[in-house]
């Protein structure tokens, strides 16, 4: 059965530090692997694709993500992160006609 | 912000009553999803709307129904509500109609609550 984990529940970094948030999936087929950024009480705004390609995919707000077939990894990254990329953060694979969602990363930023 | 619209934002109601939600979906997009997003957890598909006709379902018992109308705005019904259907649902709407959603816009959700 198609999974997406997200190893981290909580993850706290201090404001312009490196970030990455980790995302494995398991997948029978090439998956179409997607970010999204959630802030309270709102819904899901896309970061980031990968379909096919280069397997280094650049998003919006900074953000990056790699995907390793081998490792069946999809992790985000952000060089430098802002006060406001606190969030709640979910890995995707899309399946079918839908998305399979992992749990999510909830991101703090210290000052 | 995207083009998709929930109504309403919130929502109380109590176990056993029925509730509709509806989605206004992008200009343009065709196909329009639901999900349920419980306290802490990542969305779980409901099921998706396609020309008018369900396009696939998740694990979700058949109290829970939808429409979706010719300019494509779409409305999730929840029968005999329980306690544990107190979540965000999301709606998304797509531009793909059988294929994965290559790219999809959620909208802003409806809070419900059953108390």
């Amino acid at each position: 059965a198609q999974s997406v984990t997200q190893p981290d529940i909580h993850i706290t970094v201090s404001e312009g530090a490196s970030l990455e948030l980790r995302c494995n999936y398991s997948y029978g087929a090439t998956p179409y692997l997607f970010w999204y950024v959630q802030s309270p009480g709102q819904g899901l705004q896309l970061l980031l694709k990968y379909f096919s390609g280069d397997t280094l995919v650049q998003g919006i707000k900074g953000f990056e993500a790699e995907f390793k077939r081998s490792q069946s990894s999809f992790n985000l990254r952000k060089p430098s992160v802002h006060w406001s990329d606190a969030a709640e953060y979910f890995c995707a694979v899309g399946y079918g006609q839908n998305f399979v969602f992992g749990p999510g990363t909830r991101l703090s930023v210290l000052p | 912000e995207t083009g998709v619209t929930q109504s309403p934002t919130h929502l109380i109601k109590t176990r056993g009553q029925q509730v509709t939600l509806r989605c206004s979906s992008q200009s343009g997009h065709n196909t329009v999803s639901w999900y349920q997003q419980a306290l802490g957890q990542g969305p779980q598909f409901i099921f998706q709307y396609y020309r008018e006709e369900e396009n696939g379902r998740g694990n979700f018992p058949p109290r829970f129904s939808g429409l979706q109308f010719p300019n494509y705005s779409s409305e999730l019904n929840v029968n005999a509500l329980e306690l544990d259907d107190s979540a965000l649902y999301l709606c998304a709407s797509s531009r793909t109609g059988v294929r994965q959603n290559t790219e999809a816009f959620f909208g802003q959700g409806t809070r419900l609550t059953v108390v």
